[in-house]
């Protein structure tokens, strides 16, 4: 079981807007380590989305955004597209166990 | 660009070794760690260590009893070893580089992967 908590599953239509949440404790998210998130692709090597909370790496969509508060991270994805769909996972350190961690990762459906 | 390379098939109880060959830019920069992380089939992402071209390392817990991770400036390569491997290691491993964002750091850059499967 991962230390950080992500829904195994997020859907919607084209062109709707999703979120997926990441949720940590107060030794990781909430002790201020940023929140990264990244896409994977079955076959692909995983890509950088967001980085530091709210920052897009350059040639990422301005479709895909992120947030943090208290203990928890949420990438949003708006005007959903067919090549989104994707596996999604968020990613930040924790100071128990010095370690960076992924969450379990969410699976985006596009309907 | 990052490539791993390394055998695709271990016997259990041996150890699983692979190298990353980072191309394209010089290992020995302060400004990153170089990492390795892995899939096992149908799981998550699981970060698994990093190492400096100095040699600082930061290890996941519960596997750094069975880590040994080391770069080769000269090559301008880094490896991992994974002793006592099971079925459980099977994975596809992917080499990165771990980067600094406004505060923390963040893989940026990443191989392709490569599929280690532990079987007799």
């Amino acid at each position: 079981q991962s230390v950080l908590t992500q829904p195994p599953s997020v859907s919607g239509a084209p062109g709707q807007r999703v979120t997926i949440s990441c949720t940590g404790s107060s030794s990781n998210i909430g002790a201020g380590y940023d929140v990264h998130w990244y896409q994977h692709l079955p076959g692909t090597a995983p890509k950088v989305l967001i980085y530091g909370n709210t920052n897009r790496p350059s040639g990422v969509p301005d479709r895909f955004s992120g947030s943090k508060s208290g203990t928890s991270g949420s990438l949003a994805i708006s005007g959903l597209q067919p090549e989104d769909e994707a596996d999604y996972y968020c990613q930040s350190y924790d100071s128990s166990l010095k370690s960076a961690m992924f969450g379990g990762g969410t699976k985006v459906t596009v309907l | 660009q990052l490539q791993e390379s390394g055998p695709g098939l271990v016997q259990p109880s041996e150890t699983l070794s692979l190298t990353c060959t980072v191309s394209g830019g010089s290992i020995s920069s302060n400004d990153f760690c170089w990492t390795w992380v892995r899939q096992p089939p149908g799981k998550g992402l699981e970060w698994i260590t990093c190492i400096t071209y100095s040699g600082y390392t930061f290890y996941k817990p519960s596997l750094k009893s069975r880590l040994t991770v080391s770069v080769d400036t000269s090559k301008n390569q880094f490896s991992l070893k994974l002793s006592s491997v099971t079925a459980a290691d099977t994975a596809v491993y992917y080499c990165a580089r771990r980067t600094r964002g406004s505060r923390d750091y963040y893989e940026d850059l990443w191989g392709q992967g490569i599929l280690v499967t532990v079987s007799s």
